[in-house]
C-alpha cells in the first residue's frame, strides 16, 4: 500500500485550524496512525487507528477518516508543533506517507 | 524509565556487515513486536523491518530482504539488526521501535555506507 500525504509543505499561524491529508492506494481499514517529527528528534506517536489519542499528545490533535482517506487535525496550532507529520499504515505490510511539513507564517 | 537505546551504528564500506542493537528498558520486552525504520540523511521514514514478541512471525522491506536479519532475545531485552552485503542506498538513522504502530521510539543510530 502506499500513501500519499499531502501538502507537503503548509504555512499556517498560530491558532489556524490545520488539516493534513494522507491518502492510501488500497483500504487501510483504520489501521492508520500519525507521528510528529521535530527537528533532530525521533518521531513521536501522536494517533493510531485513525482515531486514538495516544496517552499525554494534547487534545487539539484528532484523527479521522476511513477507507483510503485519512485526515490529522490540529484544532488550534500553537508554535511547538511546528514538525514534520507523517502517516503510516500497518493494515497491510507497512507504509510510511512521504511527510507533511508544517510551518508558521 | 520506559526506553529504548540503539547502538552498533558507524562508518562501513559497501558490501560489508554490520549489526545493530536495540536495548528495551522500563517495560515487559517480550510482550511486544518490535520494528526497525530507517531514516535517510533529509529524507522520509522507512519501515524495515517487523519481528513478533516470540519470533514467530518476521517480515521485511522489498529494500532489505535477503540482506537483513531481525532477531530478539527476550532474556536480555534486546532486538538486533544483523545487515549484510551493504549498499550505500543504506545510510540512514536507524530506529527501533515498539508494537507494530511505533508506540515508543528510540533515539536512532547513525550507519553511513561509503567507501
Amino acid at each position: 500500500i502506499q500513501l500519499t500525504q499531502s501538502p507537503s509543505l503548509l504555512s499556517a499561524s498560530v491558532g489556524d485550524r490545520v488539516t493534513l491529508s494522507c491518502k492510501g492506494s488500497q483500504n487501510i481499514n483504520n489501521y492508520l496512525a500519525w507521528y510528529q517529527q521535530k527537528l533532530g528528534e525521533a518521531p513521536k506517536l501522536l494517533i493510531y487507528n485513525t482515531n486514538s489519542l495516544q496517552t499525554g499528545i494534547p487534545s487539539r490533535f484528532s484523527g479521522s477518516g476511513s477507507g483510503t482517506d485519512y485526515t490529522l487535525t490540529i484544532s488550534s496550532l500553537q508554535p511547538e508543533d511546528v514538525a514534520t507529520y507523517f502517516c503510516y499504515q500497518y493494515n497491510n505490510g507497512w507504509t510510511f506517507g512521504g511527510g507533511t511539513k508544517l510551518e508558521l507564517k | 524509565e520506559v526506553q529504548l537505546v540503539e547502538s552498533g551504528g558507524g562508518l562501513v564500506q559497501p558490501g560489508r556487515s554490520l549489526k545493530l542493537s536495540c536495548v528495551a528498558s522500563g517495560f515487559t520486552f517480550s510482550n511486544y513486536g518490535m520494528n526497525w525504520i530507517r531514516q535517510a540523511p533529509g529524507k522520509g521514514l522507512e519501515w524495515v523491518a517487523y519481528i513478533s514478541s516470540g519470533s514467530s512471525y518476521i517480515y521485511y522491506a522489498e529494500t532489505v530482504k535477503g540482506r537483513f536479519t531481525i532477531s530478539r532475545d527476550n532474556a536480555k531485552n534486546t532486538l538486533y539488526l544483523q545487515m549484510t552485503s551493504l549498499r550505500s542506498e543504506d545510510t540512514a538513522l536507524y530506529y527501533c521501535a515498539r508494537q507494530r504502530y511505533n508506540t515508543l521510539w528510540g533515539q536512532g543510530v547513525m550507519v553511513t555506507v561509503s567507501s
